[in-house]
């Protein structure tokens, strides 16, 4: 059974960082391309950006809202992506999901987030 | 950049109805679409894949169709579970979503 749990959420003041954790089971994490999404209180879904596998080239697209700030890695040896978090705003709360693939698929497997509330 | 504007935002239906939900894009984009479920507190879940394919253990009523920049999601007899809100989505390079679409009781 495919799962992915999602780890590492919190307050945490504006300017500082965060790292979000998703840790998959249940399929070949290194096949896959690994994917983020948030959503803002009350809002619809935004992409964040994602991570191709290495077949693909290892390469990772971002959000332009996010683009500088946020970095996706993988360790693929412990089936985990990660989301690196810098420079946080107030608008940057959400609630933060993972998802499986999202490059030449649609996303299929989701996990079922953790929240990052960005406040002083 | 891509958008995708879905339409409506949002509706009010009874069961039964049939529902019709759709995604444009700024440009074509295959049929690179997916449809999504969402219910409040909980993660998104894919109904449609590749505009048009079913996922796995959804039900038939739930169809999906389209190919470049038009695409529809369609309920055919709306069930007191499908009040949700549903989104559209384009992969393959890039990711956008549609803006959204509730679905309320009438």
């Amino acid at each position: 059974e495919v799962q992915l749990v999602e780890s590492g959420g919190g307050l945490v003041q504006p300017g500082r960082s965060l790292r979000l954790s998703c840790t998959a089971s249940g399929f070949k994490f290194d096949l896959y391309a690994m994917s983020w999404f948030r959503q803002a209180p009350g809002k619809g879904l935004e992409w964040v950006g994602f991570l191709r596998s290495k077949i693909y080239g290892g390469t990772a697209q971002y959000a332009a809202s996010v683009t500088g700030r946020f970095t996706i890695s993988r360790d693929d040896s412990k089936s985990i992506a990660y989301l690196q978090l810098d420079s946080l705003k107030t608008d940057d709360t959400a609630v933060y999901y993972c998802a499986r693939e999202g490059n030449t698929i649609a996303p299929d497997y989701w996990g079922q987030g953790t929240l990052v509330t960005v406040s002083s | 950049d891509i958008q995708m504007t879905q339409s409506p935002s949002s509706l009010s239906a009874s069961v039964g109805d049939r529902v019709t939900i759709t995604c444009r894009a700024s440009q074509g984009i295959r049929n690179d679409l997916a449809w999504y479920q969402q219910k409040p507190g909980k993660a998104p879940k894919r109904l449609i894949y590749a505009s048009s394919s079913l996922q796995s253990g959804v039900p038939s009523r739930f169809s999906g169709s389209g190919s470049g920049t038009e695409f529809t999601l369609t309920i055919s007899s709306l069930q007191p579970e499908d009040f949700a809100t549903y989104y559209c989505l384009k992969y393959n390079n890039y990711v956008t979503f549609g803006g959204g679409t509730k679905v309320e009781i009438k």
